[in-house]
């Protein structure tokens, strides 16, 4: 149940452009993209719904396809803040009016000057 | 608000012994997560509540594995016995709601089992 996400990791400079992408082998209601720098808490980024709203940061651009179960996190004109693991997170209903969330492995992203 | 708040932040403790960690979630949430994170699985969720009530906790890894909410500001996650394995970071989360709403995790308990 655990999405996929790739790449694994990724090295840029600063104002390089990146895409995380986030794939489900399950219908989804959202998908949920959080950054973790190294020894804190994840920190919400945006929340896509089914439908195509979208709920979150400003400067940072997501899509959802939903028939194909799938999203992408977009990072353009990358910033040394920008450097992080990024996770996606994949709700599914997981029994009656239940919903659950589940985390990918997550993306290290490193941007150098 | 000050945000959820976790204790210890680290604890090292010998195996065999248990091992209880502890959670406030922001005051007005009414869901809170607790999860698990290693290098080798990633974030796990263990189990979640709505309003005090466990929901699902079906990622609870055996019977070693006890989770609480006696009110909505309080929360402990429990281990007994702990085993070396056990060791990872564990990070308590709350949310208003539980679909299509963000989690704000706490700062995390760093937990080491020798």
């Amino acid at each position: 149940q655990q999405p996929v996400q790739s790449p694994q990791a990724v090295i840029l400079r600063e104002g390089e452009d990146a895409v995380i992408n986030c794939s489900s082998s399950k219908a989804l209601y959202s998908v949920h993209w959080y950054r973790q720098k190294h020894g804190e808490a994840p920190v919400f980024l945006m929340i896509l719904l089914k439908g195509g709203e979208q709920k979150g940061h400003e400067k940072i651009s997501a899509s959802f396809n939903e028939k194909k179960q799938q999203s992408s996190l977009y990072l353009t004109a990358s910033q040394l803040s920008y450097s992080g693991t990024y996770f996606c997170g994949t709700e599914i209903k997981s029994g009656g009016s239940n919903y659950k969330l589940t985390f990918g492995k997550g993306t290290l992203l490193t941007v150098n000057p | 608000d000050a945000g959820v708040i976790q204790s210890p932040r680290h604890e090292v403790t010998e195996m065999g012994q248990e091992v209880t960690l502890r959670c406030k979630p922001i005051s007005g949430h009414d869901y809170l997560f607790w999860y698990r994170q290693t290098m080798m699985r990633g974030l796990e969720l263990l189990i979640y509540f709505n309003n005090n009530v466990p929901i699902d906790d079906s990622g609870m890894p055996e019977d070693r594995f006890s989770a609480k909410m006696p009110n909505a500001s309080f929360s402990t996650l429990k281990i007994q016995p702990s085993e070396p394995r056990d060791s990872a970071v564990y990070f308590c989360a709350s949310s208003f709601g539980m679909v299509y709403n963000e989690q704000f995790f706490g700062p995390g308990t760093r937990l080491t089992v020798l």
